[in-house]
């Protein structure tokens, strides 16, 4: 089956960095997707990875190995809006999303 | 620019009753999809749509119908509604369905089914 691997909630500092990881297992690859999703609002995309490596959008960063089947999205200088459900998506072999249930990210003052 | 609108934004129906969830998009983009996301668990599709004129069955299309008989719009209905139905259901568009073309959401259906 096909299963995308988030942890459930984090916890972090204003102006910190957070790490937080997805793996998957699906049947092909055609891209990896963050998403963040603040509550009761729609998600908004963040980032996109297709190539192994790092993509750098200002304070956002994402990172994938596909040979490892994992990824993660590195947020610096965290701010308080950031507080927000993280949600990672991997593009599977018929070209559909694949989602995690998202991870929880509580930025403390 | 509107993106993508959703209608209703809420509502309660009774078990047993149809109900369509209405989807409309300005952006002119070919692909349109629907989810549920349920507490818990990731977002999950419903149906989708590659162009105008053809629709797909997702993960869990049971007790689901659309059409897309243009472009633009891409109505979700429920013919006979169970309150296992119950969730927020988005909808959404792509440019297309590969490459790097994300996928941008309406604000989403809170539905309850009693």
């Amino acid at each position: 089956g096909q299963n995308i691997d988030q942890p459930t909630e984090m916890t972090a500092t204003e102006g910190a960095i957070v790490q937080i990881n997805c793996t998957y297992q699906t049947s092909g690859f055609n891209g990896l997707f963050w998403y963040q999703q603040h509550a009761g609002e729609a998600p908004t995309f963040l980032s996109y990875n297709v190539l192994d490596g790092l993509e750098e959008k200002g304070r956002f960063s994402s990172f994938l190995s596909r040979s490892k089947g994992y990824s993660y999205l590195l947020l610096k200088e965290l701010q308080m809006k950031d507080s927000a459900s993280y949600l990672c998506a991997v593009r599977d072999s018929n070209y559909q999303l694949i989602w995690g249930a998202g991870t929880k990210l509580i930025i403390k003052p | 620019t509107a993106g993508i609108t959703q209608a209703p934004t809420s509502q309660i129906l009774a078990a047993g009753r149809s109900m369509t969830l209405r989807c409309t998009q300005d952006m002119r983009h070919n692909a349109m999809y629907w989810y549920r996301q349920d507490l818990g668990l990731g977002l999950r599709l419903i149906h989708y749509s590659n162009t105008a004129g053809t629709t797909g069955k997702g993960e869990v299309p049971d007790g689901y119908s659309v059409s897309r008989a243009n472009t633009d719009d891409f109505p979700l209905t429920l013919a006979s509604a169970v309150p296992s139905q119950t969730s927020v259901y988005f909808c959404a568009s792509s440019a297309a369905s590969g490459g790097y073309n994300e996928q941008f959401f309406g604000p989403g259906t809170r539905l309850t089914v009693l």
